[in-house]
């Protein structure tokens, strides 16, 4: 069955420091994509990055990137040069299937990362 | 152009009354879905749409809730005798069609079971 983890809570990090939030997944497709999402206290959901399972290298999106270790199932959140503004729950999130085929996406328990100035 | 609204934005009910949620796409998507998200919690899939097709429900979704798309255009959701575990955040998402096909939500509808 398929299944995403996120087993940091709760994370605290410096202004303008790097900081990774943990994602494992489970999943028996091989075709397979992975997301994270932000959440601030507004509520919003907003897309940050996205990984296919058949992507040979690492996504990155501005100062967002992802380390992505297939044999692993992990799928990592890199944030560089923090700042106050990324203070929110962070998300990771798995679709099984194709690009093409859509479907739903399972979600971790999420991250709630604070940024320290 | 991606955009979703929902409505309304924030519910309180009685135990036991009926409720009905409404998302609008701003543009054309064909697949349209349904979410439900408790406090410090991940959203949790509910159902989705293919134009008016439902194609999907997850077992969450008891016999007290349903789901329309009638035009394949703007989608409600309706929960039956609702209780207080029904006391949530209700988010509908639409894929994008872009490069990663990702899902874009909308703002979320509120509701306080009382």
């Amino acid at each position: 069955a398929q299944k995403i983890t996120q087993t940091q809570p709760g994370m605290f990090v410096q202004e303008k420091e790097a900081v990774t939030l943990d994602c494992t997944y489970d999943t028996s497709d091989p075709s397979y994509g992975l997301f994270w999402y932000k959440q601030p206290s507004s509520g919003e959901m907003i897309f940050l990055i996205y990984q296919g399972s058949y992507d040979q290298q690492n996504a990155t999106e501005g100062r967002y990137s992802l380390n992505f270790q297939k044999a692993r199932k992990s799928a990592n959140l890199v944030i560089s040069a923090s700042q106050l503004g990324d203070s929110a729950m962070y998300f990771c999130a798995m679709r099984e299937g194709g690009y093409n085929q859509g479907g739903k996406l399972i979600f971790g328990q999420g991250t709630e990362l604070s940024v320290k100035p | 152009d991606t955009g979703v609204s929902q409505d309304p934005r924030h519910k309180i009910t009685k135990r036991g009354q009926n409720v009905t949620f409404r998302c609008d796409p701003i543009s054309e998507h064909n697949r349209l879905y349904w979410y439900r998200q408790t406090l410090g919690q991940g959203p949790e899939f509910l159902t989705y749409f293919q134009n008016e097709a439902q194609l999907e429900k997850s077992r969450l979704l008891s016999d007290r809730f349903s789901a329309e798309r009638p035009k394949g255009s703007f989608s409600t959701l309706e929960i039956q005798r609702t209780e207080q575990g029904d006391s949530a955040m209700y988010l509908c998402a639409l894929e994008t069609g872009g490069a990663y096909n990702e899902q874009f939500f909308g703002p979320g509808t509120r509701l306080t079971v009382l």
